[in-house]
């Protein structure tokens, strides 16, 4: 099992381009949370998605920033137009759902710089 | 909204002695505390969690205390190690949601 797979790692953006961050959940996982952390700082919720579906968006910006979880492949969290208050470090997360869902198991993070 | 409460931000102990990281929060409705350990750089990794029906949770050198009727859950670690060292964070959540509120963090640094 790899785990929850992120990419990628690093993301240099310069002001006003877009970021694309990638989530793969672990396997048999159906549940995919983004969370943001800022430097020396805990992490804050942005979204919670499954399959097709925005479960819980509150966390979310409410422009620029867009999530999305499709029937094939990775969640994406997508922030347009970047800013440098953008620079963080976005984490994703994986649950199985079901009676553990509040158990998250974290990828490794993309490490967003904007310029 | 939930709010979560970590002290103290920064923990410096002996190598052996024993870390305590307390929280606070203020939800009621709050029933899942789960405690994550991040390293430099790296992912937050679970290391325990309680949920509301228990006071306590052990596991092996870290235990975990839970008052709901004060709202505040703490953190302990006996015969810290070095590779102990990391930021400490707890968080709170309804029962069936990963939407947790994280503390602040605790650095903890474990002095050989």
């Amino acid at each position: 099992n790899a785990g929850v797979m992120q990419n990628p790692r690093h993301l240099v953006r310069r002001r006003g381009q877009e970021a694309r961050l990638r989530c793969s959940p672990m396997k048999g996982h159906s549940h995919v949370y983004w969370y943001r952390q800022l430097p020396e700082e805990g992490l804050k919720f942005m979204v919670y998605l499954q399959k097709e579906n925005i479960i819980d968006e509150s966390g979310m910006p409410k422009e620029r920033f867009s999530a999305e979880f499709p029937k094939e492949g990775p969640s994406i969290l997508r922030i347009q137009q970047v800013v440098r208050g953008d620079s963080a470090a976005y984490f994703c997360a994986s649950s199985p759902g079901g009676t553990v869902n509040e158990k998250l198991f974290f990828g490794s993070g993309t490490q967003l710089s904007v310029l | 909204g939930e709010n979560v409460e970590q002290h103290p931000s920064t923990l410096s102990v002996q190598e052996g002695d024993s870390a305590v990281i307390k929280c606070t929060y203020s939800d009621s409705a709050s029933n899942y505390f789960p405690w994550y350990k991040q390293e430099l750089g790296k992912r937050p990794q679970l290391i325990i969690d309680i949920r509301s029906n228990v006071g306590e949770k052990k596991d092996q050198r870290i235990a975990v205390t839970l008052n709901k009727t004060a709202k505040h859950f703490s953190l302990h670690i006996t015969e810290t190690q070095p590779e102990d060292s990391a930021v400490y964070f707890c968080a709170a959540s309804m029962s069936n949601t990963g939407k947790l509120i994280f503390g602040q963090g605790t650095t903890l640094q474990v002095k050989p």
